[in-house]
């Protein structure tokens, strides 16, 4: 049973315009969420997190916002840019002895159109 | 400096063939994990390491052996696998083995292994 799951596999946004990127959990012990971007042949590289006692976190271009009621997570990329084209992998660990470990949702593909 | 450093980035080898993949990081993080990961698919936990012991096994098979020399280091040695073993080998690191906000596992760019 998928815990996290990213039920988009593939999204297009034009250069210069708003990218959403969406995750699904089912798991209410989640309480520290993930955001990894992955280009070909590289490992995921960190982005940006959430810890459950927030709805929402700021890095520059991206933000993301949790919604805890909805089990619901999302990033947005503002202003896209075609560097921003790969594969998105949201992840969430658990509370207390599990939190070693990250459950990965399947990851979404973002191309940016110049 | 988040940097993980795997090496080597590609290894072709034979089914009867000993191998090894080695990891380093100097951020001072004390929890070290390898990750396998296949094609369009999301990685997936073997084995983690807090404080050089081995904490987490997740049922990988014994052809998979892991070492941690040192706080620094993390080995993966490779004895006797097979075809479907091929796959990305990720590396990665964290403060501590308890995740929460502020302790992040930081990804190497990854080993790719091809047994033939």
């Amino acid at each position: 049973d998928q815990q996290v799951k990213q039920n988009s596999p593939s999204l297009s946004v034009q250069e210069g315009r708003i990218s959403i990127l969406n995750c699904d959990y089912t798991n209410s012990m989640f309480d520290y969420f993930l955001w990894y971007k992955k280009y070909p042949a590289e490992g995921p590289t960190f982005l940006i997190s959430i810890s459950s006692i927030k709805d929402k976190n700021e890095d520059g271009r991206f933000t993301v916002f949790l919604n805890k009621s909805a089990k619901h997570l999302s990033l947005h990329i503002v202003p896209s840019q075609p560097g921003d084209s790969a594969v998105y992998f949201c992840a969430a660990s658990l509370r207390g002895a599990g939190s070693y470990q990250l459950t990965f949702g399947k990851g979404t593909k973002l191309s940016v159109i110049p | 400096d988040t940097e993980v450093t795997q090496t080597p980035k590609h290894l072709v080898m034979g089914m009867t063939n000993k191998k090894s993949l080695k990891c380093e990081q100097h951020m001072g993080h004390r929890a070290m994990y390898w990750y396998k990961q296949k094609a369009k698919k999301p990685p997936e936990l073997m084995f983690v390491y807090s404080y050089e012991k081995l904490s987490i096994n997740e049922s990988v098979p014994s052809r998979f052996s892991p070492e941690c020399p040192n706080s620094s280091l993390l080995n993966l040695h490779l004895h006797a696998l097979q075809p479907e073993d091929s796959a990305l080998y990720l590396c990665a690191s964290s403060q501590t083995d308890r995740l929460s906000s502020g302790n992040t596992i930081y990804f190497g760019e990854g080993s790719w292994l091809t047994v033939v």
